[in-house]
């Protein structure tokens, strides 16, 4: 079993819409919680952290539920520009095994 | 600033040759990975390294050989490449070990064909 678990979408969604990604883990020890985005062909970047608090930047809006253990990543006022495949790696190991990633696009 | 380097960006081989991928960090990381991704897929992991001078096989090690030169450098071997092998390679590190994952930073990645 994957130690995180995303919705491969692909999610479509117009200009300016609001749309929210999850990222389920079964690694509840970890402290450090990432997204990450990845256009296509090109390596993944750091988008943003996820702290416990929850974090904010700009249009995007990052949650950790711990008791639930999952993190999201809500984007508002989509763009074109946000379209690509957003990533959460899993947490607190060493064999870092990628989930299939959130594929989001953003239509016109 | 450089960051993770990796070089070739591009290799074209025939069936039956073998290559190395180099990897190099200047951040002192002790954690670098090595994942493949082919079209329309995640990236999948092959081979990563803790801290220098210890390897481990990831989900798809078959194939392939690493050596953890030192801190800085990571390379990935393919002894007698197969076009299954074709795809699209990135190195990544890590700053931090065991409890908690560091930020990764990823190379740009190494394109390779295998004919």
């Amino acid at each position: 079993r994957k130690e995180v678990e995303q919705d491969p979408g692909p999610f479509n969604v117009p200009e300016g819409a609001t749309v929210a990604f999850n990222c389920t883990y079964s690694n509840s020890a970890s402290q450090s919680f990432f997204w990450y985005r990845q256009d296509c062909r090109k390596e993944p970047k750091l988008l943003m952290s996820v702290y416990s608090s929850g974090n904010e930047d700009g249009r995007f809006t990052a949650q950790l539920n711990r008791a639930s253990q999952y993190i999201s990543l809500l984007i508002r006022d989509s763009k074109l520009s946000d379209s690509a495949t957003y990533l959460c790696p899993p947490p607190a190991t060493n064999k870092l095994i990628f989930g299939t990633g959130t594929l989001l696009a953003v239509q016109p | 600033n450089a960051g993770v380097t990796q070089t070739p960006k591009f290799q074209v081989l025939k069936t039956g040759q073998s290559m190395t991928l180099q990897c190099a960090q200047d951040m002192n990381h002790n954690s670098m990975y090595w994942y493949r991704q082919d079209p329309g897929m995640g990236l999948r992991l092959i081979y990563y390294s803790a801290s220098e001078g210890t390897t481990d096989k990831g989900e798809v090690p078959n194939g392939y050989n690493v050596s953890r030169l030192n801190k800085r450098e990571f390379s990935l071997r393919l002894e007698s490449a197969a076009p299954s092998q074709t795809s699209v390679y990135f190195c990544a590190s890590s700053g931090t070990v065991g409890a908690n994952t560091g930020e990764l930073f990823f190379g740009e990645g190494s394109r390779l064909t295998v004919l």
